[in-house]
């Protein structure tokens, strides 16, 4: 089972438009990371969230972590063709007490110019 | 170094062969993890190091696959007798504290596995 579900796994969209990605569980984290990973390359940290209703905006990306701290969402806006790679959430949780950060499947991203 | 360094890149490997996939992260990080991708999937966790020893190995898939860390650095996992459902990207990650709950992991570019 997956303890982290992304949706939409895919996602094509046109350059300008905006769109939302979506992490949810049925368990509650710590803190919830959103990563972007393009071909050929790790994952790289966008940004971290610790307070359930915190939001974080990053130029045109704006994360929301849930009240009760069990989803997140991302949001672009006027999204670009460098926007384009896969977008992963991972949550910090004790699982079989061991901290350990779990990620989810990813949604992978295309934006067409 | 400047980043967490993995090699090699790329690894073909034939049904039943042992490969050894190595770790070099950041300078200084004492916590050190692995990771596997399979295509259009997610992170696997494999395993997760603090300084030389290995708090959770819950991930590894089976007794196949065995992992170490000499020096509080450098890392090898090493799969033997490798099968085709072994193909996946294997990737490292480090970062300075504990269990990356807050902190910000780091990734290497990781090692694309292919069994034949």
């Amino acid at each position: 089972t997956q303890l982290l579900e992304q949706s939409p796994q895919f996602l094509s969209i046109q350059e300008g438009e905006n769109l939302t990605v979506y992490c949810n569980s049925s368990s509650v984290f710590s803190s919830l990371q959103w990563y972007r990973q393009e071909p050929g390359e790790g994952p790289v940290l966008l940004v971290t969230v610790v307070t359930g209703g915190e939001v974080k905006k990053l130029k045109r990306l704006t994360f929301q972590f849930g009240d009760a701290r069990k989803d997140s969402s991302l949001h672009i806006t006027a999204a670009q063709p460098g926007d384009t790679g896969l977008y992963l959430c991972a949550g910090g949780a004790i699982i079989q007490g061991a901290q350990k950060l779990v990620f989810g499947q990813g949604t992978r991203l295309t934006i067409n110019p | 170094g400047a980043g967490v360094s993995q090699s090699p890149s790329n690894k073909v490997t034939e049904k039943g062969k042992d490969v050894e996939l190595r770790c070099d992260p950041i300078s200084g990080h004492t916590a050190l993890y692995w990771y596997r991708q399979s295509l259009g999937q997610g992170l696997e966790f494999l395993i997760y190091f603090q300084g030389n020893s290995a708090p959770d190995k819950s991930g590894l898939p089976s007794d196949r696959f065995s992992a170490e860390r000499t020096g509080g650095s450098v890392s090898t996992l090493t799969i033997q007798r490798t099968q085709q459902e072994d193909s996946a990207v294997y990737l490292c990650a480090s970062s300075w504290d504990g269990p990356m709950l807050n902190t910000e992991a780091f990734f290497g570019q990781g090692t694309r596995l292919t069994v034949v």
